[in-house]
């Protein structure tokens, strides 16, 4: 079985600046994706960014980049220049990659982010 | 393109009754999951189902139970209610089993309050 952790209940940054939330995970499969999904107070989630876990090169999407260190079963999050739209609980995620895997996620405990003006 | 749709968007409950939340997934996505996201934590995988038949389950009694209908909606029915199976039940599809980028499109959920 998979388990996500995060290790930080709630965080704060001033808008522009960066934070960091930081994931770990344990498994013993060798493919798999990891994501970063945000969930704001309409409580839809929203994915943010993906990681294969067979690509070493780290994702980017615009503001977000992620550190994912295979070895270490590490998998943070990076936001740049943050914004009061930023305002969410961040939940870092496993799934399995594989033929009839499915598509069953497995969450963490979530961070809240507060961005302050 | 529509996204994914629940219904009813709160309800409230009481013990020993039971409760159906429906699920409108997206335009092409024949692949829906329910979660189970208890306040201030993660969600929880229930069971997905694929082309009208459950694919996948999590660690749920059998009083959690879902269909899966011909246009790929579906339904969650919990039977005899308990205090605990207050939540937010969220929705999610994909387009087919671990095909393209892995990623679950989600509804915005519907919140059980049961007393």
């Amino acid at each position: 079985a998979q388990t996500v952790t995060q290790s930080q209940p709630e965080m704060s940054v001033q808008e522009a600046e960066t934070v960091t939330l930081s994931c770990t995970y344990d498994t013993s499969e060798s493919n798999y994706y990891l994501f970063w999904y945000k969930q704001p107070p309409s409580r839809q989630m929203i994915l943010v960014i993906r990681q294969e876990a067979y690509k070493q090169q780290n994702a980017t999407e615009n503001r977000f980049s992620v550190n994912f260190q295979k070895a270490a079963k590490s998998f943070s999050l990076k936001i740049s220049d943050s914004q009061l739209g930023d305002t969410a609980m961040y939940f870092c995620a496993f799934m399995k990659h594989w033929v009839n895997a499915g598509n069953m996620l497995t969450f963490g405990g979530g961070t809240r982010l507060m961005v302050k003006p | 393109e529509t996204g994914v749709t629940q219904s009813p968007t709160h309800l409230i409950k009481t013990r020993g009754q039971q409760v159906t939340l429906r699920c409108s997934s997206q335009s092409g996505h024949n692949t829906v999951s329910w979660y189970q996201q208890a306040l201030g934590q993660g969600p929880q995988f229930i069971f997905q189902y694929y082309r009208e038949e459950e694919n996948g389950r999590g660690n749920f009694p059998p009083r959690f139970s879902g269909l899966q209908f011909p246009n790929y909606s579906s339904e969650l029915n919990v039977n005899a209610l308990e205090l605990d199976d207050s939540a937010l039940y969220l929705c999610a599809s994909s387009p087919g089993l671990a095909g393209g980028t892995g990623e679950l499109f989600f509804g915005e959920g519907s919140r059980l309050t049961v007393l």
